[in-house]
């Protein structure tokens, strides 16, 4: 079955800007979406077909996507935005997340 | 204002079933997707299958086939997530959201705390 694959943790410094990756096969061919799960709360989506923003979402909030892997990226990241944040993708009719990375701004 | 209710939280016993329901409303309900998610204590997202409500299409991860049953009731707006006979494995918090025309999931529901202990 298909797999995203995500760093475990990330850090930051409150200010600097946090990049976590997506990695999977072909992963150029679909639709890659991010969301941020804060403790307790259900995921919000933060970023969808690689680049757009929910209305809503701090401009903060970018995504990129290079051949195999797409990348969220925090710009001027703030104590609010640490948190859990997952990729997700399409692989032919269902969906797939990859494992999560953890978010810590130092 | 679009919104998913999902009912209350369960404790069930070994071997029990179990259905467990999310209401859409503030949108047209059968013509959006409805995707039903699992998170296992201090575990990351799992996506469990997928219904169109408008014809009651269902697509199932792989991992999820024939473990559970995804349905949907269109006259009263109302997806379901069930179970015939639970295991302590399944202890988790179970997401309905709401499939966007641009492939996000962006509406999600509380969730759902199944809990199944002896």
């Amino acid at each position: 079955s298909y797999e995203l694959t995500q760093p475990p943790s990330v850090s930051v410094s409150p200010g600097q800007t946090a990049s976590i990756t997506c990695s999977g096969d072909k992963l150029g061919d679909m639709y890659a979406c991010w969301y941020q799960q804060k403790p307790g709360q259900s995921p919000v989506l933060v970023i969808y077909q690689y680049n757009k923003r929910p209305s809503g979402i701090p401009e903060r909030f970018s995504g990129s996507n290079s051949g195999n892997t797409a990348t969220l990226s925090i710009s001027g990241t703030q104590p609010m935005d640490e948190a859990d944040y997952y990729c997700q993708a399409w692989d032919s009719s269902t969906g797939v997340f990859g494992g999560g990375t953890k978010l810590t701004v130092l | 204002d679009v919104q998913l209710v999902q009912s209350g939280a369960e404790v069930k016993k070994p071997g029990e079933s179990l259905k467990i329901s999310c209401k859409g409303s503030g949108y047209s309900f059968t013509t959006y997707w409805i995707v039903w998610v699992r998170q296992m204590p201090g575990k990351g997202l799992e996506w469990m299958g997928i219904i169109y409500p408008g014809d009651s299409e269902t697509r199932y991860s792989p991992s999820f086939q024939g473990q559970v049953t995804i349905s949907a009731d269109k006259s009263i707006s109302t997806a379901y997530l069930q179970w015939s006979s639970l295991k302590a494995s399944d202890t988790a918090i179970y997401y309905c959201a709401r499939r966007s025309h641009s492939s996000g999931a962006d509406y999600w529901g509380q969730g759902t705390l199944v809990t199944v202990s002896s």
